[in-house]
């Protein structure tokens, strides 16, 4: 199965509000993870990262929480807009190896004006 | 800031056909990679590239798949005889040499389509 999934495939949100995009992974080995965002017709886009020795890292307007007990990775990002609709993928990389990211599967983020 | 680019930013072409796909990666980047997404599903690791030589490579990247290096700026993946599964985006990633949080750096793609 995959290492690396999302809870929820589509997200709306009305505008100004604030969203979390979830996202589990199942390597313990994950040392590094990385958010990003794709916008139709785009490559994927680096937000904000965060290594396995930190539980909460800041942004502009981002935040990412990593709980490590649970395997469990969130983004929030504050006042949602509406140019932040897109894919959100979390991606891990593994200790050790080449860091090669791996993606999960993806959230679809709505933002209505 | 610098860009990884992408050409095509579309290809069509004929099932048994090879496709070369291109990318100039950042300049002063050292990993190179492939992945691919098909349409509506997550972005899928392909091959990764260092020093001239593959690095890692997923299951997809069978036989028919090869990647080059021909000249310091391009990197190509090179599909062999094209298959109509084959239909995806392609991306193109970069990263240098210094800490992970430097970051990745993606091209807006090439797709594929196969008929």
């Amino acid at each position: 199965g995959e290492s690396v999934g999302l809870h929820l495939p589509t997200l709306s949100v009305q505008e100004g509000d604030n969203s979390i995009i979830n996202c589990a992974y199942s390597n313990s080995a994950s040392d590094y993870f990385i958010w990003y965002k794709q916008e139709s017709g785009k490559g994927p886009q680096f937000i904000i990262d965060i290594r396995s020795n930190m539980d909460k890292r800041q942004g502009q307007r981002v935040t990412v929480l990593l709980n490590k007990t649970v395997k469990h990775l969130s983004l929030q990002i504050a006042a949602t807009q509406p140019g932040d609709s897109a894919v959100y993928f979390c991606a891990e990389n593994i200790a050790g190896g080449s860091y090669i990211p791996t993606f999960g599967r993806g959230t679809s983020l709505i933002v209505h004006p | 800031e610098p860009e990884v680019t992408q050409t095509p930013s579309h290809q069509v072409t004929q099932m048994g056909q090879e496709v070369i796909l291109r990318c100039v990666p950042i300049s002063n980047h050292l990993y190179f990679y492939w992945y691919r997404q098909i349409l509506g599903q997550k972005v899928e690791f392909l091959v990764s590239f260092y020093n001239n030589e593959i690095s890692e490579k997923s299951e997809i990247f069978d036989d028919q798949f090869s990647v080059e290096r021909p000249d310091g700026s391009n990197f190509t993946l090179k599909i062999r005889s094209t298959k109509l599964e084959d239909s995806a985006m392609y991306f193109c990633a970069s990263r240098g040499s210094g800490p992970l949080e430097d970051g990745y750096t993606f091209g807006s793609g090439t797709r594929l389509t196969v008929v």
